[in-house]
């Protein structure tokens, strides 16, 4: 089946980790996406790729790193210096960075004890 | 900048009731795209459907239809007969040129429906 898959479904770190989320996808899309939610609140973008080998900060990205060395493959590194980690996290995928429709994984939520 | 508002954060109806999701934006792009994702309590983004700034004819998909006036910048989402599965968080997003606005999918704040049986 393609589709968009994040790992795990669940995280719990302790506050000073560095945790990295995983994202991958079987679509063949170019770009990919990641998102952070809170509760009551939309979706605001942290990082986003439009080809392999290269990636743009979002709105957000203070704290957070990012990969894109595989086409598949986006994974998400939320640093020690992320003030407030705890949130959901969602991955998404487009055919291109362009006017395409963003496709969502499941997300993975966060929790820093 | 762009910007999504929902204005609505919580609706409940009674099941078979029929219920209109509001969606205003804003954007500066002549060429843009707007979104309706679901949001169902597993948590993953659903799409549900995709319009662009030129093409203005309203859609229906079984009990979903969609109103897209640009005069007024809406982008409304009516659930007709309402059913308990449809009980979710309803998201509006634009999108809009790739020069000024790069990737970004802008989002609403989304709006909780909870249908009772």
């Amino acid at each position: 089946d393609g589709g968009i898959t994040q790992s795990p479904k669940y995280l719990f770190r302790k506050e000073g980790q560095n945790v990295t989320l995983s994202c991958e996808q079987n679509l063949n899309h170019d770009a990919m996406y990641w998102y952070r939610q809170d509760p009551g609140q939309g979706l605001r973008l942290i990082y986003y790729s439009q080809i392999v080998n290269d990636f743009q900060k979002g709105d957000i990205a203070e704290g957070y790193s990012v990969s894109r060395e595989k086409k598949e493959s986006f994974p998400l590194t939320v640093t020690s210096a992320q003030k407030n980690p705890t949130a959901f996290y969602l991955c998404a995928s487009s055919l291109t960075s362009g006017a395409d429709t963003q496709y969502f994984g499941p997300g993975t939520r966060l929790t820093v004890l | 900048a762009q910007k999504v508002t929902q204005a609505q954060t919580e609706i409940s109806v009674v099941e078979k009731e029929d219920v209109t999701l509001d969606c205003v934006y804003e954007t500066r792009d002549t060429t843009y795209y707007l979104f309706w994702y679901k949001q169902p309590p597993s948590g993953e983004l659903v799409f549900l459907i995709r319009r662009n700034s030129f093409d203005e004819q309203n859609e229906i998909s079984g009990r979903y239809s969609w109103n897209f006036q640009k005069s007024t910048s809406s982008f409304n989402f009516t659930i007709t007969a309402s059913q308990v599965v449809d009980s979710a968080v309803y998201f509006c997003a634009l999108k809009g040129s790739r020069e000024t606005s790069g990737s970004r999918l802008t989002f609403g704040e989304g709006t909780q429906l909870t249908v009772n049986p």
